[in-house]
């Protein structure tokens, strides 16, 4: 099994509607994210946390929520979503062990907004 | 902010052949993480580099972070389409080891 995953994998949405997008992982990593990637953009952090009762904000968390539901789950929520959220989604873990912070991702989500 | 800008954006090369591909950062890198993601898929992780001048090998990938630490090379030597996808390197800019940047990827396509 993955160690981290992401559902849904697809998912078409239409303008407004509001959407969640779940990531689990079984590698015991105490830090996750959330990323999009975009064409000709890269990856850019949308939000992380450390632990549970740690949240941060990226560089572009205008218009998503984060739930940190236990250390194993991180969902992203979309309150209402528009057009210029499609892209492709990724949740990654990390633990800093020895100081090296290595972030393993997950498959990936993929998300259009109509 | 640190920025990374990777080159070439793009490459085609033969199967057999080798290749490098750059990642320069507008600041001083802490650590420089290589990952390859297949085309719409998830990021596979391939090496980390922190000290100035460092190498690593994963079967026939190279990566060095040179003694200013401020630009890392990727270098496949003999290409197979299996090396096909794109490559992103992410740095770590702070010191903190807690966020990454990520450069715009160079996508690498191995002819026959």
């Amino acid at each position: 099994d993955a160690d981290v995953t992401q559902t849904p994998r697809n998912r078409i949405t239409k303008t407004g509607k509001r959407i969640m997008l779940e990531c689990s992982q079984t590698k015991g990593h105490d830090r996750m994210y959330w990323y999009r990637q975009d064409p000709g953009l890269g990856l850019r952090l949308i939000y992380y946390s450390f632990d549970v009762k740690d949240i941060n904000k990226g560089e572009i968390s205008d218009g998503y929520s984060v739930s940190r539901q236990a250390q194993a789950k991180f969902s992203l929520s979309l309150e209402s979503a528009i057009p210029n959220q499609t892209a492709l989604y990724f949740c990654a873990t990390s633990d800093l062990a020895g100081g090296v912070d290595t972030q393993y991702f997950g498959p990936g989500t993929r998300l259009t907004v109509l | 902010s640190q920025e990374l800008e990777q080159s070439p954006q793009s490459l085609i090369v033969q199967e057999g052949k080798n290749l490098t591909i750059n990642c320069t950062s507008s600041k001083t890198l802490y650590g420089l993480y290589w990952y390859k993601q297949k085309y719409g898929e998830g990021l596979i992780f391939l090496m980390m580099l922190q000290k100035g001048g460092e190498e690593k090998s994963h079967e026939k990938i190279t990566a060095k972070l040179d003694e200013k630490k401020q630009q890392s090379s990727l270098h496949i030597t003999a290409s197979q389409p299996s090396h096909a996808g794109i490559y992103l390197c992410g740095a770590d800019g702070t010191g903190t080891a807690s966020k990454l940047t990520f450069g715009t990827g160079t996508r690498l396509q191995v002819t026959l």
